[in-house]
Formats: C-alpha cells, structure tokens, sequence
C-alpha cells in the first residue's frame, strides 16, 4: 500500500532558523495533509494541498507539492523552540477507498533555544 | 474545525481484559475513522466507523479484537479486546465532513498501557 516517507528522520535547529521537510510518496493522490503532533498527543492538522496545487502558505508554514516527482515539502520559517514536535504527512488516495489517509514515518523536529 | 473528545486519556490495563474508549464530536460528521499509533511508529487506520451499519476494517485488523459501534453523527467507540503488551499504543479517532471539506481532524488521543 502506499505510504508518504518523510526525511529526514529527525532534525535539529536552533531558534529562528527555517526547517524543511519533505514527503515522497508512490501512487496518484488527491490531496496531501500535513499534521503535527507534540509528545505523543493528538494530531493537529496544518495545511491540505490538492493535486492540483503546487504550493500553500499558512502562516509561517509554507507547503509545496510536485505531483510529477511525488513529493512534498513543508517549510517552517524562523522556528520556535513550541515548534518542537514530530511532523507527519498523510496522502489521500485518489483510487479505491476514498477516503483513507495514509501516514509516512514523521520527522522529528526539535528546535533548540 | 470541531471539538474532539476522547475517554479515557490513558489507561493501564492488565492483559487478558478489554477497554472501550470513547469519541465525542460537538457537530455531526460524515465519516469517523480509528488510529493505532505504537510507540515510536506512525498512526495507521485500523477502521472506518459507519453510522448504521457494521465498521470496515483494514488489512491486519479484525472485528473481534477491535469491536466498533457508532450509533449516531456524533458518537463512536472502539474496544480493545482480550489485551495484550503488544496493544500497548496511542488510539486516536479522527473525523471528516466538517463544513464538507475532506481534512481530516483528530482527537487527542488514548494511552493505553497493557502490562
């Protein structure tokens, strides 16, 4: 089954810095969640991307997908130490069950004061 | 976005027995759907709750060990059945409908330690 793969695994930043994150994922979709999720809680929802877009900006989080390599990035600009959680993408599915999410791995993002 | 609410926040549970957790929604939603999250892992679904009828499961995960009602647009549960350490993980229902857009909203979430 599909699965969205987030890299890196982890990063580690210092305040005021941007992260980036990207998700690559294997079949067609019709629109890309990004999620965060602090200490093991409950997942707070952060930007959907249609297939059709290429780029959404919320915030200071900015959003890009390339549907012909697959992919996408999540960019936080001048991060926050509270910007500290694991990010995860999720991908709709365009083909049979509509309405399945499907999760990558996550990134863990620690920024450091 | 909506009020998500689940009971209970956390549990320690003893192998061999059973936990119902509950999920709350203060708007009526099409669809509710329930996560397994193991320690350290990603969430993956382990079924969609369908008002009226029975929940669909996916690949890996059986009514028995997972019993799910939703008796309303508002309401569902999820039993863990006849635990065991292995279960041990974060249980998260989610929903989608909200305002008829597709984002998928969670709530906060289940600790469930089997010992």
């Amino acid at each position: 089954s599909q699965q969205g793969e987030e890299d890196p695994q982890a990063l580690s930043i210092q305040e005021g810095e941007n992260a980036t994150m990207n998700c690559s994922y294997k079949t067609s979709i019709n629109n890309l969640q990004w999620y965060r999720q602090n200490s093991g809680r409950g997942l707070v929802h952060l930007i959907l991307i249609r297939s059709n877009e290429r780029e959404k900006h919320s915030g200071r989080l900015r959003v890009t997908l390339d549907t012909s390599k697959k992919s996408s990035s999540l960019l936080i600009t001048a991060s926050r130490a509270a910007d500290t959680a694991s990010y995860f993408c999720a991908t709709y599915d365009s083909g049979g069950s509509n309405y399945k999410l499907t999760f990558g791995k996550g990134t863990l993002l620690t920024v450091n004061p | 976005s909506a009020v998500i609410s689940q009971k209970p926040s956390r549990d320690i549970c003893q192998r061999g027995t059973s936990l119902t957790i509950q999920c709350q929604v203060d708007s009526q939603v099409t669809m509710m759907f329930w996560y397994r999250q193991q320690p350290g892992q990603s969430l993956t679904l382990i079924a969609t709750a369908n008002q009226g009828s029975e929940a669909t499961y996916e690949s890996g995960f059986v009514i028995d060990k997972f019993p799910i009602s939703r008796p309303n647009l508002t309401f569902s549960t999820l039993t863990v059945s006849n635990m065991s350490p292995e279960d041990s993980s974060i249980y998260l229902c989610s929903v989608e409908g909200l305002a008829g857009t597709d984002t998928q909203y969670f709530g906060p979430g289940t600790r469930l330690t089997v010992l």
